[in-house]
């Protein structure tokens, strides 16, 4: 069965310091989006993504954070210059007309 | 903007047994979609059930179904014959229209399956 993949699984990065979380969406998904969970609390929206552009964002995805599809497969969240607030699970999602379907997140540690 | 509660921090429920969790929501919108997620310990999210506004009948797949009441606002999910696997935390979610849009999700109910 075909699955959203996220690489890398747990991330560790010094404040300051530029990250790329990498996504795999389902193949024949068209939008995408990337969510965050900071550890005891809800899941927040970032961003969505369709036809190589954001369709909408939240008040939390400011000047700081980025996406791209840089090729046919890959959807990138960048975060520059990260704060220590930013240390949270970093989910992609896509869907289709059902969905949407997550990946199992990556684990962004900022110390 | 729509908010979703869920009133139930914590649950349990014994194997076999059925539980239902509650989740409320706030809305203008007429035309919207309804998830449930569960989030086991390995914090994977992992879609459950969806149901689309439109539709007069409850979603089911397999021992999950909901009750979605419309007019009330309220898209309660239900869980029969309970298995240890099914610990996890549940999370209510709307979406405006469809695709594209942000889900809004609850703070999610712990629920604890036991022997």
């Amino acid at each position: 069965e075909p699955e959203v993949t996220q690489t890398p699984s747990h991330q560790v990065t010094q404040m300051g310091q530029e990250v790329i979380l990498r996504c795999v969406p389902i193949s024949n998904h068209l939008y995408f989006y990337w969510y965050r969970q900071i550890l005891g609390q809800k899941v927040e929206f970032l961003v969505s993504f369709y036809n190589n552009e954001i369709s909408e964002k939240s008040e939390i995805f400011d000047d700081q954070f980025s996406v791209e599809r840089p090729d046919g497969s890959n959807f990138t969240l960048k975060i520059r210059s990260t704060k220590l607030e930013d240390s949270a699970m970093y989910f992609c999602a896509s869907s289709d007309l059902a969905g949407p379907y997550f990946g199992p997140g990556t684990r962004l540690t900022v110390t | 903007a729509q908010t979703v509660t869920q009133s139930q921090p914590e649950m349990s429920v014994q194997e076999a047994e059925t539980v239902t969790l509650s989740c409320t929501y706030d809305t203008s919108e007429n035309n919207y979609y309804l998830f449930w997620y569960k989030q086991p310990p390995s914090r994977q999210m992992i879609l459950v059930i969806r149901q689309e506004a439109y539709k007069q009948q409850n979603a089911t797949e397999n021992r999950f179904s909901v009750n979605f009441q419309k007019a009330a606002k309220s898209f309660s999910l239900k869980i029969s014959d309970s298995q240890l696997g099914d610990t996890a935390m549940y999370f209510c979610a709307f979406m405006k229209e469809y695709s594209g849009y942000a889900l809004n999700f609850g703070k999610g109910t712990s629920l604890l399956v036991t022997p």
